[in-house]
């Protein structure tokens, strides 16, 4: 099973600033099979990313993922109010498919 | 509108049995292979269980195999998950989900579509 790790486990940030998220994977992510999901509390995940760096549907593109291998990235080039949440990567290259444990990113 | 709406949680003691159902529409459901998927409170995520789009092939975490049974039925375009011998661990909110992709009966288990959740509680 591939184990996710995602760091740092909080962000204390402003709005207006850049974010990056790491996520490290315990073996290779095979053909770059790696999501980002961003929650917010009382709601199921919302899908951001796909495939590494493909944007989902309606997603904003100030958000952006890259990587390959065993470590990847989740940017936020510029903070809004509405994304303050927790954010999930997950793998789904290999069976089980398996999430990180979350990064929350809040209002400093 | 496409949405994913489940119903059935509710408040069970250890070894009981409980049954969520999964209402889809504003898709073809019948295409895709579905999967349920739960979460702790406050915790990570976890894939319990996965269907093929035909209903013939299942996936099951280690975690819930030969307890949970996942089925559905495409003429009315819904899933379900029955729950048996149900223990405190089982605890959680449970999302039905579609994968972002599914071809020629393959799918990308990343999920571009979740329901509301509907929460598990098994406790005495």
């Amino acid at each position: 099973e591939i184990v996710l790790t995602q760091s740092p486990g909080t962000l204390s940030l402003s709005p207006g600033e850049r974010v990056t998220l790491s996520c490290r994977a315990s073996q290779s992510v095979r053909i770059s099979y790696l999501a980002w999901y961003q929650q917010k509390p009382g709601q199921a995940p919302r899908l951001l990313i796909y495939g590494a760096s493909s944007r989902a549907t309606g997603i904003p593109d100030r958000f952006s993922g890259s990587g390959s291998g065993t470590d990847f990235t989740l940017t936020i080039s510029r903070l809004e109010p509405e994304d303050f949440a927790v954010y999930f990567c997950q793998q789904y290259g290999s069976s089980p498919v398996t999430f990180g444990q979350g990064t929350k990113v809040e209002i400093k | 509108e496409v949405q994913l709406l489940e119903s059935g949680g509710g408040l069970v003691q250890p070894g009981g049995s409980l049954r969520l159902s999964c209402a889809a529409s504003g898709f073809t459901f019948s295409s895709y292979g579905m999967a349920w998927v739960r979460q702790v409170p406050g915790k990570g995520l976890e894939r319990v269980s996965t269907i093929s789009g035909s209903g013939d092939r299942t996936y099951y975490a280690d975690s819930v195999k030969g307890r949970f049974t996942i089925t559905r039925d495409n003429s009315k375009n819904t899933l379900d998950l029955q729950m048996n011998s149900l223990r405190a661990e089982d605890t959680a909110v449970y999302y039905c989900a579609k994968p972002g992709s599914c071809s020629g009966g393959t799918c990308s288990w990343f999920f571009d579509l979740w329901g509301r959740g509907t929460l598990v509680t098994v406790s005495s």
